[in-house]
């Protein structure tokens, strides 16, 4: 069974940093590309950012170029996104995902972890 | 980047109602689109990839169509359990990018 489980969220003040972490289970982690996802309060989704399976690749919205960081451990089968220079707008619940083998799409979906900006 | 424009907003039906959902791309991206199905407090669910074919486990009252810009979601017989907001999603290339929701209420 594919599980992920996201941590690291919480309360941080504007232009300070967080860590997000997700540990993944119940597949091969290197074969398959992760993404991360956001969702503000009451809001729709937003994609935030993608790594390909062997890490070789990052992709990032414009919203987060330049303050995010995703990157991959495959020996711990752990995804994580370093969040710097935070703003009030990045307040949102951040899902971990695995994308499918056909590529494209989210096929696993994490509980997702709230980060909230606020002085 | 490839907007995404999901049509309606909201849709008010009762159990057994087909429904209709309808996203249109701003550029055409082939089949590269999916419907997610999201319920309060919950992650998203997989329904639809590649415009059209079902995931594993996803009931058959759902189905997707339609190819380069215009596609649709279609619940053939609306179930309690399909009240929800549903989300199209563009794969073709990133950014990936999301429509704005379309949520089904009870009528």
């Amino acid at each position: 069974e594919v599980q992920l489980l996201e941590s690291g969220g919480g309360l941080v003040q504007p232009g300070g940093s967080l860590s997000l972490s997700c540990a993944a289970s119940g597949f091969t982690f290197s074969s398959y590309a992760m993404t991360w996802v956001r969702q503000a309060p009451g809001k729709g989704l937003e994609w935030v950012s993608g790594i390909s399976g062997r890490g070789g690749s990052t992709y990032y919205a414009d919203s987060v170029k330049g303050r995010f960081t995703i990157s991959r451990d495959k020996s711990k089968n752990t995804l994580d996104l370093q969040l710097n220079s935070l703003r009030a707008e990045d307040t949102a619940v951040y899902y971990c995902a695995k994308v499918s083998p056909y590529s494209g799409f989210i096929d696993y979906w994490g509980r997702g972890t709230l980060v909230t900006v606020s002085s | 980047d490839i907007q995404m424009t999901q049509s309606p907003s909201s849709v008010s039906a009762s159990v057994g109602d087909r429904v209709t959902i309808t996203c249109r791309a701003s550029q055409g991206i082939s089949s590269w689109l999916a419907w997610y199905q999201q319920k309060p407090g919950k992650a998203p669910n997989l329904l639809i990839y590649a415009a059209s074919s079902l995931q594993s486990g996803v009931p058959s009252r759902f189905s997707g169509s339609g190819s380069g810009t215009d596609f649709t979601l279609t619940i053939s017989s609306l179930q309690p359990e399909d009240f929800a907001t549903y989300y199209c999603q563009q794969g073709n290339g990133f950014p990936w990018t999301f429509g704005q929701g379309t949520k089904v209420e009870i009528k």
